[in-house]
């Protein structure tokens, strides 16, 4: 199974809105609505962002959304705040029984 | 809130084997899955399989499922993650998280890092 293709990087500024991509294929992203989305800082353990697509968990900002279309999912972050600076990571059910995550991309907060 | 607690550093030689333990607050392995979830060095992450409680439910990553054993002790919360044989490409941060293939991974623990080396 390959892994979901992201960018490997994206960058903005305070204040600005920023959208990471995750692209797999009609045997993942585009079969299931399984899609999370995970934030790591450095040093530390991911943390769930979004999952199910578009669903925010508990505690995590407004700021924070998640959408799909077709094979291809994608995470937008508003107001981009210095803390937001982290790698993030897109997963999906693959129908197999198993999972797949993407490959990570890096945000850089301006 | 559920915590994870992992044990921790482990230095091995090739070929040998590694048992990384994940302690859960409460008992949550009788009610939830777990999921491990490994990161080599500098890289992403890398999912490795589930096991759901009572072995209701379980797979492991195809390139890994003759090397990988997971097991569940609710008697002491604890789930268990067992890699043989290992390899050098086997050196990475393991992560034990609450979820399974179709629900989110959260919380996670902090993580075990494993380094095989010779």
């Amino acid at each position: 199974q390959s892994a979901l293709t992201q960018p490997a990087s994206v960058s903005g500024s305070p204040g600005q809105s920023i959208t990471i991509s995750c692209t797999g294929t009609n045997s993942d992203v585009g079969d299931y609505n399984s899609v999370s989305w995970y934030q790591q800082h450095p040093g530390k353990a991911p943390k769930v962002m979004i999952y199910d697509v578009s669903i925010r968990p508990s505690g995590v900002s407004n700021r924070f959304s998640g959408s799909k279309s077709g094979n291809t999912a994608s995470l937008t972050i508003s107001g981009l705040q210095t803390e937001d600076e982290a790698d993030y990571y897109c997963s999906s059910y693959t129908g197999a029984n198993t999972v797949v995550f993407g490959g990570g991309t890096k945000l850089t907060v301006l | 809130q559920v915590q994870l607690t992992q044990s921790g550093p482990e230095v091995k030689k090739p070929g040998a084997s590694v048992k990384v333990s994940c302690k859960a607050s409460g008992n949550t392995f009788a009610r939830s899955p777990v999921t491990w979830v490994r990161q080599a060095p500098g890289q992403g992450l890398e999912w490795m399989g589930y096991l759901s409680p009572n072995n209701a439910d379980t797979n492991t990553a195809w390139r890994l499922q003759d090397r990988v054993i997971m097991t569940i002790d609710t008697s002491t919360s604890t789930a268990y993650m067992e890699v043989t044989n290992l390899r050098s490409d086997d050196t990475a941060i393991y992560y034990c998280a609450i979820g399974s293939r179709l629900r989110r991974l959260d919380p996670w623990g902090q993580g075990t890092l494993v380094t095989v080396s010779s």
